[in-house]
């Protein structure tokens, strides 16, 4: 059974500061790696995605992936309250499935 | 606007009576895809879709069928509901399988 395992949090950040957010994976054979963030009763939304290992930036959000360790990441700089939801990693595997975890709960406290 | 809507984004139902959920997307994407999400276990793929006449089992595909005759519409059909398989069901799309997806408003399914 393929897996991707979050933290379920809650995690709480004060507004301002950098919150961290992890994802393993059990696919050695995934190549594509998505973060959505999801509001309470709402759809998923994407945040960011990357196919090759290191850092990717847009804006407040960076992704990093390391394939060796199996593990990616979100770093959200200057959290807003706004951000305060469930963040899901999603991984897809070489056979056109796709895989989420379930989910890290954020907080940001004003 | 580029969506996906799904329909109907409520039903309450009984146990036995056959129910489809469709699907649309306006965005002639190949890859499309039906989840659940229930509480702690996170999103888990039912069945998805490469192309037209193209589907394929996902994570949990007991209980449910799909087609995709036309492009832009990937139907979910549950033939017999059970109460297990009272969830929150969101369709998705994508350019192809290595693209983000883009998600539908969700629609909440409660089986008595």
């Amino acid at each position: 059974q393929k897996e991707v395992e979050q933290n379920s949090g809650p995690l709480s950040v004060p507004e301002g500061a950098i919150a961290s957010l992890n994802c393993t994976y059990s696919d050695r054979g995934s190549q594509s790696f998505f973060w959505y963030r999801q509001y309470s009763g709402k759809s998923p939304e994407l945040i960011m995605f990357i196919y090759s290992n290191g850092d990717k930036e847009d804006g407040r959000f960076t992704a990093q992936l390391n394939k060796a360790s199996q593990y990616v990441s979100l770093l959200i700089r200057d959290s807003q309250p706004s951000d305060s939801a469930t963040y899901l990693c999603a991984v897809n595997d070489n056979f056109n499935k796709f895989y989420f975890g379930s989910g890290t709960k954020l907080n940001v406290k004003p | 606007e580029a969506q996906v809507t799904q329909n109907p984004r409520y039903l309450i139902t009984v146990t036995g009576k056959k129910l489809t959920v469709t699907c649309s997307q306006n965005m002639n994407h190949e890859y499309m895809s039906w989840y659940r999400q229930d509480p702690g276990l996170g999103l888990r793929q039912i069945y998805y879709s490469m192309n037209v006449e193209v589907t394929d089992k996902g994570d949990v595909p007991e209980g449910y069928k799909v087609s995709r005759k036309e492009k832009r519409n990937f139907p979910l059909i549950l033939e017999s509901p059970s109460p297990n398989q009272t969830s929150l069901y969101f369709c998705a799309s994508s350019r192809n399988r290595e693209q983000p997806q883009h998600f539908g408003d969700g629609t909440r399914l409660s089986i008595l």
